[in-house]
C-alpha cells in the first residue's frame, strides 16, 4: 500500500467546517482513497472512500485533487462527537480484499 | 444487524499465562483481520484470515502468537506465555467476500493487561 502523509493534529470549533488534508504523491491508478476514524476507546469506523471524483455521504465529503496526489476530508459542521483520530489510507481494490495499513492519522480536537 | 463482536472486552493475565481473544464477524462475512494497538500508538496489522485459511500473517510475531478462523465459530487470536509488552488493545475487523466499498467493519476491541 502506498504511503500517505497527514498532519499530526488539528483543532477546530464546534459547528464549523473542518478540512483534513492528506498527501499521497505515490498513489497508483488503481488505489482507492479511504478514510477511517477512531473515536476514543473505540474501534475504527469507515467514513468515506473515493477513486477520482469527489464523494459525499451522510458523514462527510471527500475532495480529490485532479492529479490524485492529495485529498481532503470535509466535515461540514463539526460536533464534539467528531473528535477522533482520522486516518487516510490507500487501498488497491483491484487485487481484492486486503488489509488496511494505518498510519499515525490526524488527531482532531473540537472546541465547544 | 449485529456488528463485529469481540470478547472478552477486558482481559487481565499474569506473565506466562495464555490469552485467548475471540471475534465473531458480521454475519455472512468471510474475511477477518486482527490489529494490535499499543497505548498511545497507531493500529498495526497482525493477520488476515479467511475461513480455515491464513492469507497474510506478515504482522504476526513469529513466536507465541497464533490465529485461526475455523469453518464454524469465531476467529481466535491466541497469545501464549504473555509478557508485559503484550498489553494492548486488540481489534478485529471483518469484510464480506465481495466488497464494493472495501469497507472493513471493526469491533470494539479486547483490552489485554498483563501484570
Amino acid at each position: 500500500d502506498a504511503k500517505t502523509t497527514q498532519p499530526n493534529s488539528m483543532e477546530s470549533n464546534e459547528e464549523e467546517p473542518v478540512h483534513l488534508p492528506c498527501n499521497h504523491s505515490t498513489i497508483s491508478g488503481t488505489d482507492y482513497i479511504h478514510w477511517y476514524r477512531q473515536l476514543p476507546s473505540q474501534g475504527p469506523e469507515y467514513v468515506i472512500h473515493g477513486l477520482t471524483s469527489n464523494v459525499n455521504n451522510r458523514m462527510a465529503s471527500l475532495a480529490i485533487a485532479e492529479d490524485r496526489k492529495s485529498s481532503t476530508l470535509i466535515l461540514h459542521r463539526a460536533t464534539l462527537r467528531d473528535a477522533a483520530v482520522y486516518y487516510c489510507i490507500l487501498r488497491d481494490l483491484i487485487q481484492g480484499a486486503q488489509k488496511l495499513v494505518f498510519g499515525q492519522g490526524t488527531r482532531l480536537t473540537i472546541n465547544p | 444487524n449485529a456488528g463485529v463482536m469481540q470478547n472478552p472486552r477486558h482481559l487481565v493475565r499474569r506473565r506466562g499465562q495464555e490469552a485467548r481473544l475471540r471475534c465473531s464477524p458480521v454475519k455472512g462475512h468471510s474475511h477477518v483481520y486482527w490489529y494490535r494497538q499499543l497505548p498511545e500508538e497507531g493500529l498495526k496489522f497482525m493477520v488476515y484470515l479467511q475461513k480455515e485459511n491464513i492469507i497474510d500473517e506478515s504482522g504476526m510475531p513469529k513466536e507465541r502468537f497464533s490465529a485461526e478462523f475455523p469453518k464454524e465459530g469465531p476467529s481466535i487470536l491466541r497469545i501464549q506465555q504473555v509478557v508485559r509488552g503484550d498489553s494492548a488493545a486488540y481489534f478485529c475487523a471483518s469484510s464480506p467476500w465481495e466488497s464494493n466499498t472495501g469497507e472493513l467493519f471493526f469491533g470494539e476491541g479486547s483490552r489485554l493487561t498483563v501484570l
